[in-house]
């Protein structure tokens, strides 16, 4: 089945600086990626999702890139404000005809105001 | 997601007893999943369901069962609950729309449960 890696565990930037979270998925058939905000005493939140024919994607201050060669993608969050503060989880799946989703470990990041 | 909603919130209960966790949706999605949070661990599938007569098992069904009682109702069972079934639970749903898959699950808000 898929694993899919998440690094790294905590990350700690000051405001205003950029975040990077990466991951790497192991099952060549995944071709959908999303990635979810799970803020403090809620469920995870969809913030952006990937498929796997388009290599890039942005929505405002958030962007997820991909690399199918490596098995790769990578979230990235421009000019972090302090509601950025989350736990950050990357999933992959097979997509249409499978909704299983197969999630990261997740990504503490924490804004220095 | 205020249309995904979980009960209880929170619970305590001890080792041996039956516990069932409720879920509904007023979203109308056909398809509904349990998930269990561990720290470190990430969300990981416990059972899974596309429609009413369809019930799948995920990653990590041993210990546990599930009801799709109507389109919006997916309840989570431990039949003798456990310590080590101390987690954070959490109801999504997605739809599956004009024949093509959207992917997106919604969460519910979770649920706390504790075994002592």
């Amino acid at each position: 089945g898929e694993n899919v890696e998440q690094h790294p565990s905590t990350l700690s930037v000051q405001e205003g600086d950029s975040a990077v979270i990466k991951c790497t998925y192991s099952d060549s058939a995944s071709n959908y990626f999303p990635w979810y905000k799970q803020e403090l005493g809620k469920g995870p939140q969809l913030i952006i999702d990937i498929r796997s024919n388009v290599g890039e994607k942005k929505d405002q201050r958030i962007a997820v890139t991909l690399n199918k060669t490596a098995k790769h993608f990578s979230l990235h969050i421009t000019e972090t404000q302090p509601e950025d503060s989350a736990v950050y989880f990357c999933a992959a799946s097979s997509g249409f005809g499978n909704e299983k989703l197969t999630f990261g470990t997740g990504t503490r990041l924490t804004i220095i105001p | 997601d205020a249309d995904v909603t979980q009960t209880p919130r929170n619970r305590i209960t001890k080792t041996g007893k039956r516990i069932m966790l409720e879920c509904s949706q007023t979203k109308g999605h056909d398809r509904m999943y349990w998930y269990r949070q561990d720290p470190g661990l990430g969300l990981r599938l416990i059972y899974y369901s596309f429609d009413v007569k369809d019930i799948n098992k995920g990653e990590i069904s041993d210990g546990y069962s599930v009801s799709r009682q109507a389109q919006a109702k997916f309840s989570l069972s431990l039949e003798s609950a456990i310590p080590n079934q101390t987690a954070l639970y959490f109801c999504a749903t997605s739809a599956l729309a004009g024949g093509l898959s959207t992917d997106t699950q919604y969460f519910g808000p979770g649920t706390r449960l504790t075994v002592l």
